[in-house]
Order: C-alpha cells, then sequence, then structure tokens
C-alpha cells in the first residue's frame, strides 16, 4: 500500500497563477483532510472531507477550494496564488490517527 | 489560532536520557493525539489516547492526560539519537478534526 500520496511534491507560482494539488489515498478511508503548515508553526486546518461527497471549511479555508472526487481523491485548489499561501501543504486521512502524505512545498512569488 | 501549546518549544538531551513534552489545550476534546515530525517530511502518528483515558503506553512512550487540567505530557524512555524530531499533540474533536500545536523541537545528541 502506498499510503496517502500527494503531487506535486515542490511548486513554484506567480502571484495571480493558479494550481491543483492533488491527494490520494488507498486506505479505503472516509475522512480526508488539507493542512498547511508554516515555519515554526503547527498544522492548521484547511478543509477536510468527512466522507465521499462532503467538504467543510476548516481554520484556514480562505483562498482555497477542494474537490473530494471520490472516496479515494481529495484535490486542493488555488485560484489565485498569493505570497500569504507559501506554505507546506499536506494530506491525510483517517479513521481515527491520521496518516499524512510526504507534503508538498509551495512558494509563490 | 491553535488549541494546542507544546512547552517546552524546544529541548536538547543526551542518549539514554528521558525526553518530557507537555501540551495544554483550551476546549473540551473527544481524544489527544501525539504525532512526530521529521525535518521536511510527513508527520507519523504516534499514540491516541481517548478523553476517558489517563495514561497510555506505546513501547519507549508514555502519555498521560489530564482533562481537569486540559493538559498531556508525553514521556520518551532512554532517548536516541533517531529521536531527533518535532513533536506535536493535536486534539481531536467528535468529528475527528485535528487543531495542532505549534510543537517542540527535541534533539538527541550522542
Amino acid at each position: 500500500n502506498a499510503g496517502v500520496t500527494q503531487t506535486p511534491k515542490f511548486q513554484v507560482l506567480k502571484t495571480g497563477q493558479s494550481m491543483t494539488l492533488q491527494c490520494a489515498q488507498d486506505m479505503n478511508h472516509n475522512s480526508m483532510y488539507w493542512y498547511r503548515q508554516d515555519p515554526g508553526m503547527g498544522l492548521r486546518l484547511i478543509y477536510y472531507s468527512a466522507s465521499e461527497g462532503t467538504t467543510d471549511k476548516g481554520e484556514v479555508p480562505n483562498g482555497y477550494n477542494v474537490s473530494r472526487l471520490n472516496k479515494r481523491e481529495f484535490s486542493l485548489r488555488l485560484e489565485s496564488a498569493a505570497p500569504s499561501q507559501t506554505s507546506v501543504y499536506f494530506c491525510a486521512s483517517s479513521v481515527y490517527e491520521q496518516y499524512f502524505g510526504p507534503g508538498t512545498r509551495l512558494t509563490v512569488t | 489560532s491553535q488549541q494546542g501549546e507544546e512547552d517546552p518549544q524546544a529541548l536538547s538531551i543526551q542518549e539514554g536520557e528521558n525526553a518530557t513534552m507537555n501540551c495544554s489545550y483550551k476546549t473540551s476534546i473527544n481524544n489527544l493525539q501525539w504525532y512526530r515530525q521529521n525535518s521536511g517530511r510527513g508527520l507519523v502518528h504516534l499514540i491516541l489516547i481517548r478523553s476517558n483515558e489517563r495514561e497510555k503506553h506505546s513501547g519507549r512512550l508514555r502519555v498521560t492526560l489530564d482533562t481537569s487540567k486540559k493538559s498531556s505530557s508525553l514521556l520518551i524512555t532512554a532517548s536516541r539519537a533517531a529521536d531527533t524530531a518535532s513533536y506535536f499533540c493535536a486534539t481531536a474533536d467528535s468529528y475527528n478534526k485535528l487543531i495542532f500545536g505549534a510543537g517542540t523541537r527535541l534533539a538527541v545528541h550522542p
């Protein structure tokens, strides 16, 4: 099992560009999550999906949209990237404990 | 805003010593979880303690939970250089949404 996979691993965007971060899990988990981690801080929840077809806002949803494409896949979209969105993005899935992907390091210039 | 606050922010010890990290939180919880993050990597789940539990062990890890004080501690016994990492506590609500603290950076020196 691959667990939770994320693509891409690294991305550089210019202000105003858009992109989609992809996440997939092969553990048949219902719940999936997107977090961001800024230097010296813990993770902050952007959006989560308790089950296929549902999504809800987390602590810092502004500037992001998500799609729960099916049970396996949960994507995060930045419509118009801003320098404040420079961060490391982690996807996770869970039953109780959460399993994390390796992260996407995003820089917005 | 972050729910949990870890203390200390950084901890430096020698191999073989014990490391204790503390976590305080603000609201009622369903469970509390501890995670480890090696530099530049994703988080790895270590242990989960439910709100009706007071202590839990896993290998060299011991976690306590005091819901009256809204605090938890993680003890790593007989530390190894490979334990060098950042450690985060996270509180979970009934939907298993996690709120993370800022973490404790542990350095274990050979």
